[in-house]
């Protein structure tokens, strides 16, 4: 059965902090790795799939980075709007459709 | 812009009383599908289409049911709504293949009084 742990649970940062968000998942055959964003009291939005270990993907203050263990969420030099929860989920040969984490509940403080 | 809708955002019914969830998507993927999600907790699949193909999930429980008249619309009846059924429910919708991301809507916030 594949297995998405998420940590930390909560990260509060001050405005321009950078940190990372951790992924560790556990699948037969890594078929994607994805990150959403969702904001309170609204659905997840897609940020990034991965495919394949040592592939990376930037987008604004975001770089998402794949291992063959775990992926990383970098967050450099975050702003307000960047508070969130983080969600990361896999898709593999084994599964048919894709496994959440909990997620990451990202507060950034001006 | 293409995206997925989803009314109302807000259900509030009785405990018992069937509820329908409806979706709408513009971005014409193949495949749409339902989560269910409590506070602080990862989306929970409850079923998706392939098509007009219904897959449900194991653990779905019997008082949820689907429909999907076209590909642009799905619907989420839950029968006999219980108190532990109040939450986000969630649509999402992607293309067929198994790196296609899903797109979600916004969800609709299910209370049960």
């Amino acid at each position: 059965e594949d297995q998405v742990t998420q940590s930390p649970e909560a990260l509060r940062l001050q405005e321009g902090e950078s940190s990372s968000l951790n992924c560790s998942y556990t699948v037969s055959g890594l078929r994607g790795l994805f990150w959403y964003r969702q904001d309170p009291g609204k659905g997840p939005e897609f940020l990034f799939t991965l495919y394949s270990a040592g592939e990376e993907k930037e987008k604004e203050r975001l770089k998402a980075t794949l291992t063959k263990k775990e992926s990383f969420l970098h967050i450099t030099a975050p702003k307000p709007e960047d508070s969130a929860t983080y969600l990361c989920a896999v898709h593999s040969g084994s599964a048919r459709q894709l496994t959440f984490g909990s997620g990451t509940q990202l507060t950034v403080l001006p | 812009d293409a995206m997925v809708i989803q009314n109302p955002r807000y259900q509030v019914t009785q405990f018992g009383k069937p509820v329908t969830l409806s979706c709408s998507q513009t971005l014409n993927h193949n495949v749409m599908y339902w989560y269910q999600q409590k506070s602080s907790q990862a989306p929970k699949l409850l079923f998706h289409y392939y098509d007009k193909d219904f897959n449900n999930e194991a653990d779905t429980p019997d008082n949820f049911q689907s429909r999907r008249p076209n590909t642009s619309f799905c619907f989420l009846d839950i029968r006999s709504p219980g108190l532990g059924d109040a939450a986000m429910y969630l649509c999402a919708t992607s293309r067929v293949g198994n790196n296609q991301p899903q797109h979600f809507g916004d969800g609709t916030r299910l209370s049960i009084l």
